[in-house]
């Protein structure tokens, strides 16, 4: 069973940069037509996806956050990463890591980790 | 930018039949899939594809797709079906993934 798990810090200060790690287990971040996704949710707000990245390292970012997002995947480590940058309040939120698979015209997201808060404060 | 529209919240009484549609553009390329979501818990997935439900998820729960639009359907809504529900896609001509805004399903 493919478990996935969020890890970083919790509490941010405004425009200093998120760091956060979403470790894999239970499977390989290597197998082939997956992305590898973070979703965030502001508190009673929906899901907005923020961006993925394939296992060749190809990565894709929501257009709205494409200047702050890096995401980058470490295959030896079983584990990718975010990097959000110049946070503010309005990046408060649950972050969550999720795997879609990719099978055009087929896109889901099967599996998901349990989601990690992030407070912006000074 | 692409979007997907969903209403805001629906009721169904015990028992009966609800219908929750999404609609956009991306969904007339790509198929649409559906999450439920329970406060304070991770969206879990219960419609992917034409109409596919992971093994967990009651036979209850089912999916369709017409033009630019996306249906999910609980059919006997149980109490434990309470709960909002997020629907994806995949733009037509980028890997960008976008949520709807979510439905809010109330059991009555």
């Amino acid at each position: 069973q493919l478990q996935l798990q969020e890890s970083g810090s919790g509490l941010v200060r405004p425009s200093q940069t998120l760091s956060l790690t979403c470790a894999v287990s239970g499977g390989s971040i290597d197998s082939g037509a997956y992305s590898w996704n973070w979703i965030r949710q502001p508190p009673g707000k929906g899901l907005e996806w923020i961006g993925c990245i394939y296992q060749t390292g190809s990565a894709y970012y929501n257009p709205s956050l494409k200047s702050r997002v890096t995401i980058s995947i470490d295959r030896s480590k079983n584990h990718f990463s975010l990097g959000l940058s110049s946070m503010t309040a309005a990046d408060t939120a649950v972050y969550y890591c999720a795997r879609a698979g990719d099978f055009p015209p087929e896109h889901y997201f099967d599996y998901w980790g349990q989601g990690t808060p992030v407070i912006v404060s000074s | 930018s692409f979007e997907l529209t969903q209403d805001p919240a629906v009721s169904v009484a015990l028992g009966q039949t609800v219908k929750i549609t999404c609609q956009g553009d991306s969904l007339r390329s790509n198929y649409g899939s559906w999450y439920q979501q329970k406060p304070g818990q991770a969206p879990v997935l219960v419609i992917y594809g034409k109409n596919n439900r992971p093994s967990r998820i009651p036979d209850r729960f089912s999916g369709s797709s017409s033009g630019n639009t996306a249906s999910l359907t609980i059919t006997g809504a149980r109490a434990e079906d309470e709960a909002r529900y997020y629907c994806t896609s995949r733009d037509s001509n980028s890997p960008h993934l976008v949520f709807g805004g979510g439905t809010k399903v109330t059991v009555l």
